[in-house]
């Protein structure tokens, strides 16, 4: 089955810098790629998703980027905000496997002041 | 407005109970899930269904069970075969069960042992 790594486990930048986080995937047929935002007692909030046909998605702030070769997909965070702090998971549905997502395990991301 | 409710939030399990767990949206949403999460992992998959009376066992489906007789609701049982069920459980929906369909979740159930 699918298997995706996150990376980092912690990451804390200054309010206006930019915060990356990175996953690889293992299958190569996966297709598809969300990226959601869990506040303290929340459920996860989807924030950005991208699919296997395009390299890059913008929205607003936020960037996700797609490598199909190295297997691997990136979220960009630019002019961090305060509001920004919470832990963020990546995710990847393998091919033919109905909406089976398979979730990294989070990158807690911390914005000060 | 529309989304999926999970209640209770928070719920407490004697050894030997069950206890089930609700999630209720009006997205008109044909697929729904449920996820279980601990402290630094990621979500895994206990069971989904794709529509009405049909489900499939996920990745960690041992220990629970579910029903799906009406559209809007997808209650999880944890079963007292469940041995470690101490954890955050998240209900899930999408529009339909294919793939590249957005899940969108609850805002979940804490699950302790008394």
């Amino acid at each position: 089955g699918e298997n995706v790594e996150q990376h980092p486990s912690t990451l804390s930048v200054q309010e206006g810098d930019s915060a990356v986080i990175k996953c690889t995937y293992s299958d190569s047929a996966s297709n598809y790629f969300p990226w959601y935002k869990q506040e303290l007692g929340k459920g996860p909030q989807l924030i950005i998703d991208i699919r296997s046909n395009v390299g890059e998605k913008k929205d607003q702030r936020i960037a996700v980027t797609l490598n199909k070769t190295a297997k691997h997909f990136s979220l960009h965070i630019t002019e961090t905000q305060p509001e920004d702090s919470a832990v963020y998971f990546c995710a990847g549905l393998q091919a033919g496997t109905a909406s089976k997502l398979t979730f990294g395990t989070g990158t807690r991301l911390q914005v000060t002041l | 407005d529309g989304g999926i409710t999970q209640s209770p939030k928070y719920l407490f399990r004697k050894e030997g109970q069950n206890v089930t767990l609700s999630c209720e949206q009006n997205l008109n949403h044909d697929a729904m899930y449920w996820y279980r999460q601990d402290p630094g992992q990621g979500l895994r998959l206990i069971y989904y269904s794709q529509i009405v009376n049909d489900f499939q066992k996920g990745d960690i489906a041992e220990g629970y069970s579910v029903s799906r007789e009406k559209k809007e609701s997808f209650p999880l049982t944890v079963t007292s075969a469940q041995k470690n069920p101490t954890a955050f459980y998240l209900c899930a929906s999408s529009i339909t069960g294919a793939t590249n369909q957005p899940q969108h979740f609850g805002d979940g159930t804490r699950l302790s042992i008394l």
